[in-house]
């Protein structure tokens, strides 16, 4: 019973154009919410996060959005870039835990 | 370089050998995990440590066994896996912040049993 879904396993975007990469979840009592991005042979790197009780950060490029009635996350990059192309994953982190749990990730493909 | 290191960076190995992963971190941080990610499929969590205390074991099969003889290194010992134990495995580590904590992942071992 997955808890964090990315429904999406690929999307593909122009370059100059936003990407958009969504992420469900199920219980309301995360309190954290991070994406990672990973490149082939290499381990997810941390991108950007949000605590619980904002609904918005901003890292230049990077947006992270948080819907907590939707449980839902998103995150926008504009504008997208070819070197943005890999596989993003949504986590969370329960309260009291300190592992994260992630959903199965998203190809991003920016084409030039 | 993210500041953890893993070795090896692929490994095959038949059913009844016995192998070891091992794994690094050069961050000062007290928490240091295993991860598995099988072909489209979630990151799945097997193990945490936490000051060198196991934590959170995820259900693992006993056939993976890890240690943890300080804050700075992680093992993971193999033995008699199976083919669909062929996977990514991930190690990563934390500093205890608060809400805030990030997980700092290494490279990873390639496992293809065969």
């Amino acid at each position: 019973d997955q808890q964090v879904k990315q429904n999406s396993p690929s999307l593909s975007v122009q370059e100059g154009r936003i990407s958009i990469l969504n992420c469900d979840y199920t219980n309301s009592m995360f309190d954290y919410f991070l994406w990672y991005k990973k490149y082939p042979a290499e381990g997810p790197t941390f991108l950007i996060s949000i605590s619980s009780i904002k609904d918005k950060n901003e890292d230049g490029r990077f947006t992270v959005f948080l819907n907590k009635s939707a449980k839902h996350l998103s995150l926008h990059i504009v504008p997208s870039q070819p070197g943005d192309s890999a596989v993003y994953f949504c986590a969370v982190k329960d309260t009291g835990r300190r592992a994260l749990t992630f959903g199965s990730g998203t190809r991003l493909q920016v084409q030039p | 370089e993210t500041g953890v290191t893993q070795t090896p960076r692929h490994l095959v190995m038949g059913m009844t050998n016995k192998k070891s992963l091992k794994c690094e971190q050069h961050l000062g941080h007290n928490a240091m995990y295993w991860y598995k990610q099988s072909a489209k499929k979630p990151l799945e969590l097997m193990f945490v440590y936490n000051f060198k205390e196991q934590t959170e074991n995820n259900s693992v099969p006993s056939r993976f066994s890890p240690e943890c003889p300080n804050s700075s290194h992680l093992f993971l010992h193999l033995h008699t896996l199976q083919p669909e134990d062929s996977a990514l495995y991930l190690c990563a580590s934390s500093q205890d912040s608060g809400v805030g904590e990030k997980l700092f992942f290494g490279s990873g071992t390639q496992l293809s049993v065969l």
